[in-house]
């Protein structure tokens, strides 16, 4: 089945505890982004990357990274979170360049709250 | 960076009423989606359309991109289609997406 998964779908931790939030893809797509959603907000990218080893910042990069080795991995890394960074966060990805291809297709979420 | 307003913010509607759900952008944009966000949190891509007419079910969408607006046709409502209706657009394929605030529909039985 052609999916988009994210890990964990909830977590909960405290201020300056590194984490790792892992995205994973099986449609062999290019594309892949991070979004945070948060109420009154509406959904604001993070980051993006065109390729492996191609990564680009969204519109709200400050205190995330994100790498892309392989195609099919999008991980977003915070190195010392904070409670400003307790969100919904959505993976997504799709094909470049391909017309109807373009079409994102969403992970299920993650909720993250920094205490 | 790319303007995207969405109308109305809110609407409630009985169930089998239709409904037209706008997207108002301020530049050029070469992608231009559709998502429904259910009340699960889930997103689901409904369109992709850059420009032009696609119709799916009850569901059609239309954007006039030399007039920067695009709109999202219900027809029949059911309330399984409850939830946040997003637009979403980009200024070239696979690249920075900027969202609206979205719709928060409700349908009544």
């Amino acid at each position: 089945e052609a999916q988009v998964t994210q890990n964990p779908r909830y977590l909960i931790t405290v201020t300056g505890k590194k984490l790792t939030v892992t995205c994973s893809q099986n449609m062999n797509h290019e594309y892949m982004s991070w979004y945070r959603q948060d109420p009154g907000l509406g959904l604001r990218q993070i980051y993006y990357s065109m390729n492996v080893e191609v990564t680009d910042k969204g519109d709200v990069p400050e205190g995330y990274k994100v790498s892309r080795k392989e195609k099919r991995n999008f991980p977003l890394i915070l190195e010392s979170p904070s409670p400003n960074q307790t969100s919904l966060y959505f993976c997504a990805s799709s094909f470049v360049g391909q017309g109807r291809k373009d079409t994102q297709y969403f992970g299920p979420g993650t909720r993250l709250t920094v205490l | 960076g790319i303007q995207v307003e969405q109308s109305p913010p809110d609407l409630i509607l009985q169930e089998g009423a239709n409904s037209t759900l706008r997207c108002n952008f301020s530049d050029s944009v070469n992608n231009l989606q559709w998502f429904h966000q259910n009340p699960w949190g889930q997103l689901i891509n409904l369109f992709y359309i850059p420009s032009g007419t696609k119709q799916n079910g009850r569901l059609s969408a239309t954007t006039v991109a030399t007039e920067r607006y695009s709109l999202l046709y219900i027809s029949s409502s059911q309330t399984t289609d409850s939830g946040v209706y997003f637009c979403a657009v980009g200024e070239t394929s696979g690249s920075r997406l900027t969202f609206g605030e979205g719709t928060q529909l409700t349908v009544n039985p």
